[in-house]
């Protein structure tokens, strides 16, 4: 079956630096993949959507200046969190899914972000 | 978009039978039905896709009545494992550019021994 692969798996980062998160499709092209956050005990919010070779589009409330995405490629895209703080921790996911079918998404495992 | 409205929570005990109910009211001609299952810390899974009827796959089963307002989860006989948050999201992939795969509260499945 499709696998996303998402890494790193977690992190921890100090207040002010910046980190990156990798997705990548392994065994298909996607030219479309989905960024969300999620908080503990809560669903999932859709942060942004990646398209490959374009801007994002980002939901509203999502700072773009502060969630970079970049998906310079059918198997790749990634998410930078820039001058991190600790109210950015959270848990992201990352989705694909197959071009041209009635495919369902596919999930990276997520990555736990900790901001100290 | 249509939204979708799901119980917050449901318990049962293993080897029963669960039915989880997703709502859908405004869901549009062209929108398919897929259920999600996600454990603490990880990614979301794809369980089950339908369009009509009744869809079923070595997992679950996926009950659509004629109007497709709504859609059933059907978890067959049901073990600890099967303890998880359970997601139906209601869309059209083949919308391009705007579909927007949005999340609801999703279903707390606790199974008790």
């Amino acid at each position: 079956g499709a696998v996303v692969s998402q890494h790193p798996s977690w992190v921890i980062c100090k207040s002010g630096t910046s980190v990156k998160i990798e997705c990548r499709s392994l065994d298909f092209q996607a030219t479309t993949m989905f960024w969300y956050r999620q908080f503990p005990k809560q669903s999932l919010m859709l942060m942004a959507t990646s398209n490959e070779g374009s801007k994002a589009t980002y939901e509203q409330g999502v700072e773009k200046d502060k969630f970079l995405i970049n998906h310079a490629s059918l198997t790749l895209s990634t998410l930078t969190v820039t001058s991190a703080h600790p109210e950015d921790s959270s848990f992201y996911i990352c989705s694909a899914r197959d071009r041209g079918r009635h495919s369902p998404l596919h999930f990276g495992n997520g990555t736990r972000l900790t901001v100290t | 978009l249509a939204k979708t409205t799901q119980p917050i929570s449901m318990d049962s005990y293993e080897g029963q039978e669960v039915n989880i109910t997703c709502s859908h009211n405004n869901i549009a001609t062209n929108d398919y039905i897929t259920w999600y299952q996600q454990f603490p810390s990880q990614g979301p899974r794809f369980i089950i896709q339908g369009y009509k009827t009744k869809v079923t796959n070595e997992v679950a089963s996926l009950f659509i009545p004629a109007d497709r307002k709504s859609s059933t989860l059907s978890l067959p006989r049901v073990s600890l494992s099967d303890t998880a948050v359970y997601y139906c999201l209601v869309g059209d992939p083949l919308r391009g550019g705007s579909y927007i795969p949005t999340f609801g509260r999703g279903t707390s499945l606790i199974v008790h021994p």
